[in-house]
Parts: C-alpha cells; sequence; structure tokens
C-alpha cells in the first residue's frame, strides 16, 4: 500500500509570494493532519481535516489554510510568505484521527528568500 | 498553554534498555499519548500509543501512571539504528478528542557500540 505522498520536495518563495503544499494520504485514511517543523520550535501543528472539515487549527496565523478534497487528499496554503516560514512542512493521514496510528509523509522543505 | 517537556539528548550502548519521559502536565482528558521516531531528512514514525497503564508492541514498550501527567517510552535492547530523535505527542487540555495537538521538543537518542 502506498504511503502519505507530499509534494513537492523542496520549493523556494520570495518573501510575499503564496505558496500550495500538496499531501495524498494512504488509501482508505480520512484524516490528514499538517506539521510545521523547525530547528527553532520543533513540530508544531498547524490543523488537522477530517472527510473535508478542519477539525482544528494550532496556533498559527490566518496566512496558513489548508482544504481537504473529497478523495482526502489536502491542500496547505500559506499566503504572503516571510523568511520565518522556512520550514519543513509535513503532513501526516490517519484513518480517524489521533487515536489511531499516523503516517507522516517526507515533508516539503519549503525556502523563503 | 500545554507543556510538553522531554531531555534534550541521551547517549545509550548497543544492547542497553533505554528509558525516555516525557511530562505533560496539562494533557486533555480523553487523549491518547502518542511517541514518534524520526531520523534526518525522513518524517517521524510511530512507535506506539497508549492512554493509561502499559502498552507493549513488538518494539517498545509504553508506561503511563495513573495521573497520565507523564509517560515513559522504554526501547530494549536497542542497536545503532535506534539512534534518532523521539518525540512524544499529547492533546492539550480544554480541547475535545480532536483538538490541538503538543509535540514534545524531542530527545535526540544516541546509542553507541
Amino acid at each position: 500500500k502506498a504511503g502519505v505522498t507530499q509534494t513537492p520536495r523542496y520549493l523556494i518563495k520570495t518573501r510575499g509570494q503564496q505558496v500550495t503544499l500538496s499531501c495524498s494520504p494512504i488509501s482508505g485514511h480520512r484524516s490528514v493532519s499538517w506539521y510545521q517543523q523547525t530547528p527553532g520550535q520543533g513540530l508544531q501543528f498547524l490543523f488537522e481535516y477530517f472527510s473535508e472539515t478542519q477539525r482544528n487549527k494550532g496556533n498559527f496565523p490566518g496566512r496558513f489554510s489548508g482544504r481537504q478534497f473529497s478523495n482526502s487528499r489536502s491542500e496547505m496554503n500559506v499566503s504572503t510568505l516571510e523568511l520565518g516560514d522556512s520550514a519543513l512542512y509535513l503532513c501526516a493521514s490517519s484513518e480517524t484521527g489521533r487515536d489511531t496510528e499516523a503516517f507522516f509523509g517526507q515533508g516539503t522543505r519549503l525556502t523563503v528568500v | 498553554l500545554a507543556k510538553t517537556t522531554q531531555p534534550i539528548s541521551m547517549d545509550s550502548y548497543e544492547g542497553q534498555e533505554v528509558n525516555i519521559t516525557c511530562s505533560h502536565n496539562n494533557i486533555a482528558t480523553n487523549d491518547y499519548i502518542t511517541w514518534y521516531q524520526q531520523f534526518p531528512s525522513q518524517g517521524p514514525r510511530f512507535i506506539i500509543q497508549g492512554y493509561k497503564t502499559k502498552v507493549t508492541n513488538e518494539v517498545a514498550s509504553l508506561f503511563i501512571p495513573a495521573d497520565r501527567k507523564s509517560s515513559t517510552l522504554s526501547l530494549p535492547r536497542v542497536s545503532l539504528s535506534d539512534t534518532a530523535v523521539y518525540y512524544c505527542l499529547v492533546g492539550e487540555e480544554g480541547s475535545s478528542n480532536t483538538g490541538k495537538l503538543i509535540f514534545g521538543q524531542g530527545t535526540t537518542l544516541q546509542v553507541k557500540p
């Protein structure tokens, strides 16, 4: 069974631009969560989607948004990029959410210059 | 705000048992405790999950005291390939089962020959 796929793997953007990251979960998984990982802040929860609905959101500004499609694929968007948004963005999928095993993708490395 | 605390680093030798403790004094009442392993340039990988008492699988054990304000991941007979960063993950008090998740800052385990 294919794992969680994130695209693209690497991305370089300029301050002020926007970016969209994609996550394809494991087949049959309806929950997709997004995380930001930086050396200074570690792993931080962004938001979780389940059956196309955002169930909760972490402490990130409104520039960070996401959505989930009917096939459970999810996208994350960051608008008006700042240098501090440079990070590894990880998504994880699970069958129903936090009470089931989550599988992470390899992440998208975003660099803002 | 919830605070999840782990030791920053630990050293061990091959064949030894390693115990990593995470303090999570503000864990959500109905939430699980999950531990992940992460290697460089990879997404975190699920190790074990529990709610209370003790859970054991083929790779680790998880000990959770009655108050659930901490948990201990136990890795029996570690090998060089267990050198990685280990994270605990809990839900924040005040949230439902689908609320915000808090990662510990990660424990870098170095296994020596």
